[in-house]
Order: structure tokens, then C-alpha cells, then sequence
């Protein structure tokens, strides 16, 4: 099956410090890809959806200047969480779905974000 | 509004069959995935079902009503490495997914 690469697995940061999150289709483009924030014990929460070479498109109550995505080409979309706050720790899980993959996003192995 | 519904926990024997049932009201319809998630992992695909009806695939089933707005999934022989979340989600007409809350499945020997 298609293949979704997210890095880094796991990061350390230390507050008011930038962490970038790579997010790459491996063996297919990814024309939309979403970013995922999920807190403990609790189901995934849509972050933003991107459509390659367009602005994402934020869900309500994400701040978009804290949490900058960036999808400039078909296999690759970055997620940089801006001036990071210890409430920013989380895990962050990024999905892509190709024109011909439709029916199944494919998930990234997610990244967990600790802010100290 | 949008609305996934599953059970939040459910236990089960080692060996034995499991039915988790989903509920969902959504802004149209284009599918319905089960994702399986580990802790601290992410989900993986299940399933994937759009037409009313029983998609078998090993030990997992997944049945589709849409008239009803609903789903359920079914593991069968059960064993310990399906002590995972059950995850529910359907694709509404923009092509999002719209995702329920999980269900804990835990399976005792």
C-alpha cells in the first residue's frame, strides 16, 4: 500500500522555540493532506486540510499564524508550530489522499511534541 | 451538525467475537472507515465501506446501512493484539473525515 513518512517521531522542545514537522507521500501524490492533533485518550482533531500549491484551510479555533502549514509540492507538506507553549504538547498526525487513493487516507507514523 | 456516535469502552474473551457498532449523522456521504490505533501510534485502515452491505476481510467485517446511518465492525477469534482503539469515520461530501471518538477494546485471556 501507499506509503507515508512523517519526521520526526519524536521531538523535545524548549518554549518559545519553532519545530518544523515533515509530512512525505513516498510513493504517490498527495494532493490533499491533512494535519491531525490528538490528545490523550481522546479521537483525532482536524488541524488543517492542504491542497498542494494552495493556502490551507484551517478548522475553527486552530490558529493558523501558531501552526503554519506548508504543501508546495505533491509529495511533501510541513508543519511548523510557531513560538511552541507547553499546552502545545501533543501528538500530531499528518494523512494524505492522492486523486487515485481516494477512498483511504494513509497516515503518517505521527510525532510527539513535548514543549519544556 | 456532524455526529459520529460509538461506545467509548468495550470488553471482550480472547477467542471470542466482538460487534462495534457506529452511528453517524453527516453533511452527505461518501464512505465509511474503521481505523485500528495502538497507544502512541497512529491509526491504520481497517476498512472501507460506501454500499449498504458486509465488506469481509479476515477475522474483521464491516457492515454499511446507509438508510440507517450506520456501521458496525466485527472482529472475530479474538486475540490479545486487538486490545486497540476502534476508530469511525466517515468522509462527508467535501471529502473530510469526520471522526467519532474510539472505541477502547479491551481483551481479557
Amino acid at each position: 500500500g501507499a506509503v507515508v513518512s512523517q519526521h520526526p517521531s519524536r521531538v523535545i522542545c524548549k518554549s518559545g522555540t519553532s519545530v518544523k514537522i515533515e509530512c512525505r507521500s513516498l510513493d504517490f501524490q498527495a494532493t490533499t493532506m491533512f494535519w491531525y492533533r490528538q490528545f490523550p485518550k481522546k479521537s483525532l482533531m482536524l488541524m488543517a486540510t492542504s491542497n498542494e500549491g494552495s493556502k490551507a484551510t484551517y478548522e475553527q479555533g486552530v490558529e493558523k499564524d501558531k501552526f503554519l502549514i506548508n504543501h508546495a509540492s505533491l509529495t511533501l507538506s510541513t508543519l511548523t508550530v510557531t513560538s511552541a507553549h507547553p499546552e502545545d504538547s501533543s501528538f500530531y498526525i499528518c494523512s494524505a489522499m492522492g486523486a487515485a487513493t481516494v477512498t483511504e487516507a494513509f497516515f503518517g507514523q505521527g510525532t510527539r511534541l513535548t514543549v519544556v | 451538525g456532524q455526529n459520529i456516535d460509538q461506545p467509548t469502552e468495550m470488553t471482550a474473551t480472547e477467542g471470542a467475537i466482538v460487534q462495534i457498532n457506529c452511528t453517524y449523522q453527516t453533511s452527505g456521504f461518501n464512505g465509511l472507515f474503521w481505523y485500528q490505533q495502538h497507544a502512541g501510534e497512529a491509526p491504520t485502515f481497517l476498512s472501507y465501506n460506501v454500499l449498504d452491505g458486509l465488506e469481509e476481510k479476515g477475522r474483521f467485517s464491516s457492515f454499511l446501512s446507509r438508510s440507517k446511518g450506520y456501521s458496525y465492525l466485527l472482529l472475530k477469534e479474538l486475540q490479545m493484539k486487538d486490545s486497540a482503539s476502534y476508530l469511525c469515520a466517515v468522509m462527508d461530501s467535501n471529502y473530510q473525515l469526520i471522526w467519532g471518538a474510539g472505541t477502547k477494546l479491551i481483551i481479557k485471556p
